[in-house]
């Protein structure tokens, strides 16, 4: 597509449920990124795929945070059994170099 | 570890002011990134700067990498009301080629 796709952009859920956050990343983009940002911050690294082989999840919070790219595009990032502290913007960004682009986000509620 | 520290946090300015803003770190970096956030929006790279002393221009945006590469600065010129948002600064994060540190940001206001 023409940009990073996000969906949904608004997920609001109780705590202890799983979400599911997808993106859809520019077309031809081998590397994809997510990133988590907290208002007031910059974009804080979460992991990293390179076509579907995640490079580095060093990110991840803990291992409640899942995410995977099977066929080397569209990637989804799973958080099980969600708390309040995992309520944040979560981005994703695509790459074919150290020029990320970034996708609008999805604002996630935790209650 | 790496951090990256931008001055200021925030900024008030009257439209047709220039801006100045920077970028610090105790470490040496080999690319400082410039992005623009808007409201709602993910981060949009707006300079990438890749060797000491350079100094390249984007429209009214004007960013240098320090020679000491350890700072970065980022100036806009004769500022309008589109300029208003949050500037990052970022850069690759040391033995990576992939993974960046990201500054606060300087968050721009443009007074009526």
């Amino acid at each position: 597509g023409a940009g990073v796709s996000q969906s949904p952009r608004y997920k609001v859920t109780k705590r202890g449920q799983d979400v599911a956050l997808r993106c859809d990343p520019i077309s031809g983009h081998v590397s994809l990124y997510w990133y988590r940002q907290a208002l007031g911050q910059g974009p804080e690294f979460l992991t990293y795929f390179n076509y579907e082989a995640q490079q580095d999840k060093s990110g991840l919070p803990n291992d409640r945070f899942s995410a995977e790219r099977p066929e080397g595009s569209i990637s989804t990032l799973t958080i099980q059994r969600t708390e309040q502290r995992d309520s944040a913007m979560y981005r994703c960004a695509s790459s074919l170099s150290e020029k990320l682009f970034f996708g609008s986000g999805t604002q996630l509620s935790v209650l | 570890g790496q951090q990256l520290n931008q001055s200021p946090q925030s900024m008030f300015i009257q439209e047709g002011e220039d801006v100045s803003m920077n970028c610090t770190s105790s470490s040496i970096f080999n690319t400082w990134l410039w992005y623009k956030q808007d409201p709602g929006e993910g981060p949009v790279l707006l300079i990438a700067l890749y060797k000491a002393g350079e100094l390249t221009s984007n429209g009214r945006l004007t960013a240098q990498f320090g020679i000491t590469r350890k700072d970065s600065f980022l100036n806009i010129s004769a500022s309008i009301p589109s300029d208003v948002g949050i500037y990052f600064c970022a850069g690759p994060l040391k033995d990576s080629n992939y993974q960046l540190i990201w500054g606060a940001g300087t968050k721009l206001i443009i007074k009526p």
